[in-house]
């Protein structure tokens, strides 16, 4: 089993300052974990992702995100936020890639808001 | 880049009606899903796909869906009969095996 939870349904920061995004997971397997973000009226897109490799991870945009198997978890960083990066983001959880039967499961969403 | 697309990008159907969503998932793909999003809520997971046969599904695909890979590119979802909580945006997803996966950009449907 697996699940996923997003600490803050809603985040608002002022441009040009850090981005901290929560997510905290459970699963009985090692996961692999991911960061997609959803533009008003878009689709899904991946930001990053954690496969078992290294435990920083950087993704497009500036974002990077570190697993912290300890904690259990899997925050999204940014280090000066852009009006741009206003949107929704999901964190996701699924078993190990090479399973690609399984589904994903989604966290319940953050919304950023960049303030000018 | 190659790219999951979907079509419609939206779809206004009454209820009792069947509609068909359509995606064309990226063509070296392997495993294919659907997964939904009503307004506000989550995304939740429908159904996989994989060697012609759906491998999981979750107890929101009940007996008023199905899906198809009709032609070996394109991949159908189809709810026989629309009630008004079947709208949502849907979405389409393929992957390799060791990928992460693809997401088209949705149908929006709304079920009047």
């Amino acid at each position: 089993a697996q699940s996923v939870t997003q600490l803050d349904s809603h985040v608002s920061v002022s441009e040009g300052t850090p981005v901290l995004l929560r997510c905290n997971y459970s699963s009985s397997y090692s996961p692999s974990l991911f960061w997609y973000v959803q533009h008003p009226n878009k689709g899904l897109q991946l930001l990053l992702k954690y496969t078992s490799a290294a435990t920083l991870v950087k993704g497009i945009n500036g974002f990077e995100a570190e697993f912290k198997k300890s904690e259990t978890s899997f925050h999204l960083t940014k280090p000066s936020a852009h009006m741009s990066d206003a949107a929704e983001y999901f964190c996701v959880v699924s078993p190990p890639m090479d399973t690609g039967r399984r589904a994903l499961t989604f966290g319940s969403g953050t919304r950023l808001q960049v303030q000018p | 880049e190659p790219e999951v697309t979907q079509t419609p990008s939206h779809q206004v159907t009454q209820m009792g009606q069947e509609v068909i969503l359509r995606c064309v998932p990226i063509s070296n793909h392997l495993y294919f899903y659907w997964y939904r999003q009503i307004l506000g809520q989550k995304v939740e997971f429908l159904v996989s796909f994989y060697n012609n046969e759906i491998s999981e599904k979750s107890e929101i695909f009940d007996d008023q869906f199905s899906v198809e890979r009709p032609d070996g590119s394109n991949f159908t979802l189809k709810i026989r009969s629309t009630k008004l909580e079947d709208s949502a945006m849907y979405f389409c997803a393929s992957k390799q095996r060791n990928t992460e996966a693809f997401f088209g950009q949705g149908t929006r449907l709304t079920v009047v």
